[in-house]
């Protein structure tokens, strides 16, 4: 069965420092990886997803099979980039999305 | 910018009870979806839905649980006698086709006592 592992919980940055989120995943097959933002008391929305290949705000994210990883980046951290970030997959052309356990973003002044 | 609204944004139930989530999708999507969250755990899916049937669901939704298209534009989700563990955040989701993104609504906040 398919699995994310998202190992931070809480990531604390400051303003202007650079920023990875960690993503790691298990699937034998070829997966599509989604990363999905929630602001404070916002919905889940789509921040990107690899076969897009986009920068959304800023951030990046490259899907690494040797390593399983999509982690998400940017260089410079802004406040309003505070949130919950969700890395997700879907497998074999399905639309069931397994999500990991989301890392919280705090960027400090 | 269309959104998915969902309904009520908290319901209060005892163990036992039904209740029914309701989510109104996009209105041109023809995939929709549930997916819950228990506090402090990850987000999970419960059922894919389409052309009025279900087209996956997970282990979590058991016999307790369906779903229903009644109309055009509502898509419920009924857990029959709800226990517990029921309590989450219950989101309803969206999409065009099988591939594209899914757009989530604001969820419901289950609480069952």
């Amino acid at each position: 069965a398919q699995r994310v592992t998202q190992p931070e919980k809480l990531l604390s940055v400051f303003k202007g420092a650079p920023v990875e989120l960690k993503c790691n995943y298990s699937y034998s097959g070829s997966p599509e990886l989604f990363w999905y933002v929630q602001y404070s008391r916002q919905r889940l929305q789509l921040l990107l997803r690899h076969i897009s290949r986009e920068s959304i705000k800023g951030f990046t994210a490259d899907l690494n099979k040797g390593e399983t990883s999509f982690h998400l980046k940017k260089p410079f951290a802004q406040e309003e980039d505070s949130a919950m970030y969700y890395c997700a997959l879907t497998t074999g052309g399905g639309n069931k999305l397994t999500f990991g356990t989301g890392t919280q973003l705090k960027v400090e002044l | 910018e269309p959104e998915v609204t969902q309904t009520p944004s908290h319901q209060v139930t005892q163990m036992g009870q039904e209740v029914i989530l309701r989510c109104v999708p996009i209105s041109n999507h023809l995939y929709f979806y549930w997916y819950r969250q228990i506090l402090g755990q990850k987000v999970e899916f419960l059922v894919s839905f389409y052309n009025n049937e279900i087209s996956e669901k997970s282990e979590i939704f058991d016999d307790q649980f369906s779903v229903e298209r009644p109309d055009g534009s509502n898509f419920t989700l009924k857990i029959r006698s709800t226990k517990l563990e029921d309590s989450a955040m219950y989101f309803c989701a969206s999409s065009i086709t099988r591939y594209d993104v899914q757009y989530f609504g604001p969820g419901t906040r289950l609480t069952v006592t």
